[in-house]
């Protein structure tokens, strides 16, 4: 079975610091591998999906790698902001089944 | 789209009760996914259906737990009877398998039903 992890589980950064967060799989026969974040309270945001093909995706201040070899994804933010705090969360979908095992999520605090 | 919605946003219950959880997918998607999400066991996969057709409740955790998809726009998750362990959130995801012919597979989330059982 695939097990997800994510370090550390809670992090806290001043404004405009750029940081990585971190996302291991045990099973690198992925499809793709999705970051999501959420907000207290609220539903799950995708962020970024990246495909098993595909070694990064960008969207705005945000990029993600995909390492299948390490099984290994960083989601890297830039000049990070105060409405970035939330909490993220990385998933991977194996090869041979539709459904995505989670990570636990790392709890971003960021400092204005 | 409006994205995924869920109704009902919040239910209280007392033990014993039927509940009924409701989700309707973004129009167009083929897989359908309800997850639970509690702080001691973070999110876990209930049931997925592809076409309506469910193909993986080996989440489902009791026979208390029933779901069904009776259309392309509309499932629901049924607790009965409730305890007070079920309690946690309860989302519903949905996905598109392919776009054109490029793997695609990217899950959208609906709000989620915070179910409190008594």
């Amino acid at each position: 079975k695939q097990e997800v992890t994510q370090i550390p589980a809670a992090l806290s950064v001043p404004e405009g610091e750029n940081l990585v967060l971190n996302c291991s799989f045990t099973d690198s026969a992925i499809y793709n591998l999705q970051w999501f974040r959420q907000d207290p309270g609220k539903g799950l945001t995708s962020l970024l999906l990246i495909q098993s093909s595909q070694r990064e995706q960008t969207s705005g201040r945000l990029n993600a790698s995909l390492d299948k070899s390490s099984g290994r994804s960083t989601l890297y933010i830039a000049a990070s902001q105060p409405g970035d705090s939330a909490t993220y969360l990385c998933a991977v979908r194996p090869n041979n089944f539709n459904k995505f095992y989670f990570g636990s999520g790392t709890k971003l605090n960021v400092k204005p | 789209d409006a994205g995924v919605i869920q109704s009902p946003r919040h239910e209280v219950t007392e033990m014993g009760q039927e509940v009924t959880l409701r989700c309707k997918p973004i129009s167009g998607h083929d897989y359908l996914f309800w997850y639970r999400q509690t702080m001691m066991r973070g999110l876990e996969l209930l049931i997925y259906f592809n076409n309506n057709v469910p193909i993986d409740d080996s989440g489902m955790p009791e026979d208390r737990f029933s779901a069904k998809m009776p259309n392309a726009s509309f499932s629901t998750l049924k607790i009965q009877p409730s305890e007070p362990r079920d309690s946690a959130v309860y989302f519903c995801a949905s996905s598109l398998a392919l776009q054109g012919a490029v793997p695609y597979n990217e899950q959208f989330f609906g709000p989620g039903t915070r179910l409190t059982v008594l």
